[in-house]
């Protein structure tokens, strides 16, 4: 069972094009978080996604930033206009629900983002 | 509103010296806790979690962590240190502990080895 898989790995780009990440979660896996660690420092919710839907958003900048989790296919965080801010560390967890143990979220490796 | 506090945000102990890594959580509801180990330039590996079911939680590469309600703890323990822990280490906390939540992360702790 691959765990789950995020690409590009390191993605570079120009203070304001557009960056976009890919996860795909662990197989059987319906719920997709994304966080954002900046250097130095731990990692910060972003968004949580189930399929189509956005649960919770709270954690995702109001502007340039978006994310979905289609039927089919991988989810993707979308950074419009990038800043140099914005470069850091983008990780993806998937996660399922079972009866009697809860939750637990596994990460992929990570996107690392560098904006020039 | 949920919060996780680690103390020391780097910690260095001799090979075969005892770990221990303090983490202390806020939650107003039944919590679920973590520690998560994160290699340089690397995702993170889940090393344990505490989901109600006992308080002395084990993990894997020997550690293991007890939660205290009445000290709000959760603090990380190995017996013996080795060279291949050296890493960065982080609490977590997410809940309520029956639905699937985002979790809320510690700001790290990095341990270093000395050999």
């Amino acid at each position: 069972n691959a765990g789950v898989m995020q690409n590009p790995r390191h993605l570079v780009r120009r203070r304001g094009q557009e960056a976009r990440l890919r996860c795909s979660p662990m197989k059987g896996h319906s719920h997709v978080y994304w966080y954002r660690q900046l250097p130095e420092e731990g990692l910060k919710f972003m968004v949580y996604l189930q399929k189509e839907n956005i649960i919770d958003e709270s954690g995702m900048p109001k502007e340039r930033f978006s994310a979905e989790f289609p039927k089919e296919g991988p989810s993707i965080l979308r950074i419009q206009q990038v800043v140099r801010g914005d470069s850091a560390a983008y990780f993806c967890a998937s996660s399922v629900q079972i009866a009697g143990e809860g939750e637990t979220q596994y990460f992929g490796p990570g996107t690392r983002l560098l904006v020039l | 509103a949920q919060s996780v506090t680690q103390l020391g945000s780097h910690v260095s102990v001799s090979e075969g010296a005892l770990v221990l890594l303090r983490c202390n959580y806020s939650s107003s509801v039944p919590p679920y806790l973590f520690w998560y180990v994160q290699y340089p330039n690397q995702g993170l590996q889940l090393l344990l979690k505490y989901t109600s079911a006992a308080t002395l939680v084990k993990g894997i590469n020997g550690f293991e962590a007890e939660f205290k309600k009445s000290e709000t703890s959760f603090h990380l323990t190995k017996p013996s240190a080795h060279m291949s822990d050296a890493a960065e280490y982080f609490c977590a906390v997410s809940g309520p502990a029956s639905s699937a939540s985002k979790i809320i992360f510690g700001s790290g702790t990095r341990l270093s080895i000395r050999p």
